[in-house]
């Protein structure tokens, strides 16, 4: 669904420390989860994706964690570097095969 | 990653004209594709899905007629804007996957300003 309020949550990081960045998401019949980067002006850039029969999932740089008890996953970047400051969203494929968008939080990243 | 390609990234039409958006995939068949409508510093939201072959699926909140989705093929789909108003203006991006509960892969997104 639509996000809420004015601004994006910022997490503001320094450059070669690592990132968690967290999404609650809605539906508990939600089988696969994407995380997308953003960049302004562009269209959402795929990073990562996990199913739901697993509860972690690595890739270079970036992991992602699952839990469905809680309805909740993180995407963790290791060794934050400039070119990671984004916006980034995760999204839930329900089944019928929609995505929905979670809120975003934005990447700050303090070279 | 496959490649969507949106056109055009950046239009500007007058109030109650028609824009049309295009989304292709170059180099994959794509069964289903999403259209989602972005306001500045906000998330996605989707406003519909297509399916190749037969008609949207709308979102709750988004008029059929004023948004006009046509996947007319496996491999382009659009997204007609009519009659549209200032409040109409935003950033439109599509989105295209191969088959059902895989990864959706986007388009650069137009930017619709409505004068």
């Amino acid at each position: 669904g639509e996000s809420v309020g004015l601004h994006l949550p910022t997490l503001s990081v320094q450059e070669g420390d690592n990132s968690i960045i967290n999404c609650a998401y809605s539906n508990s019949a939600s089988d696969y989860f994407i995380w997308y980067k953003q960049e302004s002006g562009k269209g959402p850039q795929f990073i990562i994706d996990i199913r739901s029969n697993m509860d972690k999932r690595q890739g270079q740089r970036v992991t992602v964690l699952l839990n469905k008890t809680v309805k909740h996953l993180s995407l963790q970047i290791a060794a934050t570097q400039p070119g990671d400051s984004a916006v980034y969203f995760c999204a839930e494929n329900i089944p019928f095969n929609k995505f929905y968008f979670g809120s975003g939080t934005k990447l700050n990243v303090k070279p | 990653g496959a490649v969507v390609s949106q056109h055009p990234s950046r239009v500007i039409c007058k109030s109650g004209t028609s824009v049309k958006i295009e989304c292709r995939s170059l180099d994959f068949q794509a069964t289903t594709m999403f259209w989602y409508r972005q306001f500045p510093k906000k998330s996605l939201m989707l406003m519909a899905t297509s399916n190749e072959g037969s008609k949207a699926t709308y979102e709750q909140g988004v008029e059929k007629d004023k948004f006009l989705i046509n996947h007319a093929s496996l491999t382009l789909s659009t997204l007609t804007v009519t009659s549209a108003h200032p409040e109409d203006s935003s950033f439109y991006i599509c989105s295209a996957s191969r088959d059902r509960g895989t990864e959706a892969f986007f388009g650069q997104g137009t930017r619709l300003t409505v004068v």
